[in-house]
């Protein structure tokens, strides 16, 4: 019963190197997105999908880059790490949106960049 | 455009007391209404959620919420609070106006204290 799998859970980073957060959910959901929670700030959408092939910007999403290559998962790029860039990272999923449809989350990858 | 209004970023309650977390949204039409709840170093775990069925909804772990569309609110309740429901609560709400999906509350920390 996976649902929502991320990789890696923790993760430090020097400033200016990439990585990639991954993502994939088994439930054939069509609908992804990635969040970022920081301290007193809720969950701000960085990219989300509405399908294989599909992706668009949310409220936050200049150092990042996302692709869906497959309905399964969707992966997070960080393209050159910032200290401003630490924070814990969340990817969703649900079936489609609208009509009330439960979002589910994965457990989180905390990112640290120094 | 839809947003979220969590009074109060830390609530602290005895054991056995009422727990009260309140939610404010703005919305242009019905929304749909969510509460998530977030344990320690965890994911985001749906709680209860609002699709218009029934005013008064009822979730996981003793939680229950109204709607009340003349006040914008839908608070979240607990008749008597134990020490497991420490966490972090988020309310969050979608109204179908875009791709983005649900819009979130900064969070309300609920503290139990023994």
């Amino acid at each position: 019963n996976a649902g929502v799998t991320q990789t890696p859970k923790f993760q430090v980073l020097k400033t200016g190197q990439s990585m990639t957060l991954q993502c994939a959910q088994d439930m054939n959901h069509e609908y992804m997105s990635w969040y970022r929670q920081d301290p007193g700030m809720g969950l701000r959408l960085i990219h989300y999908s509405v399908g294989a092939g599909i992706t668009d910007q949310g409220e936050v999403p200049n150092g990042y880059n996302v692709s869906r290559s497959t309905t399964e998962d969707f992966p997070l790029r960080l393209l050159s790490a910032a200290p401003s860039q630490t924070s814990v990272y969340f990817c969703a999923s649900t079936l489609a949106l609208f009509g009330g449809n439960t979002i589910y989350f994965g457990e989180g990858s905390w990112l640290t960049v120094v | 455009a839809q947003s979220v209004t969590q009074l109060g970023s830390h609530v602290s309650v005895s054991e056995g007391a009422l727990v009260l977390l309140r939610c404010n949204y703005s919305s242009s039409v019905p929304p749909y209404l969510f509460w998530y709840v977030q344990y320690p170093n965890q994911g985001l775990q749906l709680l209860l959620k609002y699709t218009s069925a029934a005013t008064l909804v009822k979730g996981i772990n003793g939680f229950e919420a109204e709607f009340k569309k003349s006040e914008t609110s839908f608070h979240l309740t607990k008749p008597s609070a134990h020490m497991s429901d420490a966490a972090e609560y988020f309310c969050a709400v979608d109204d179908g106006g875009g791709a983005d999906g649900l819009t979130f509350g900064k969070g309300t920390h609920l503290i139990i204290q023994p």
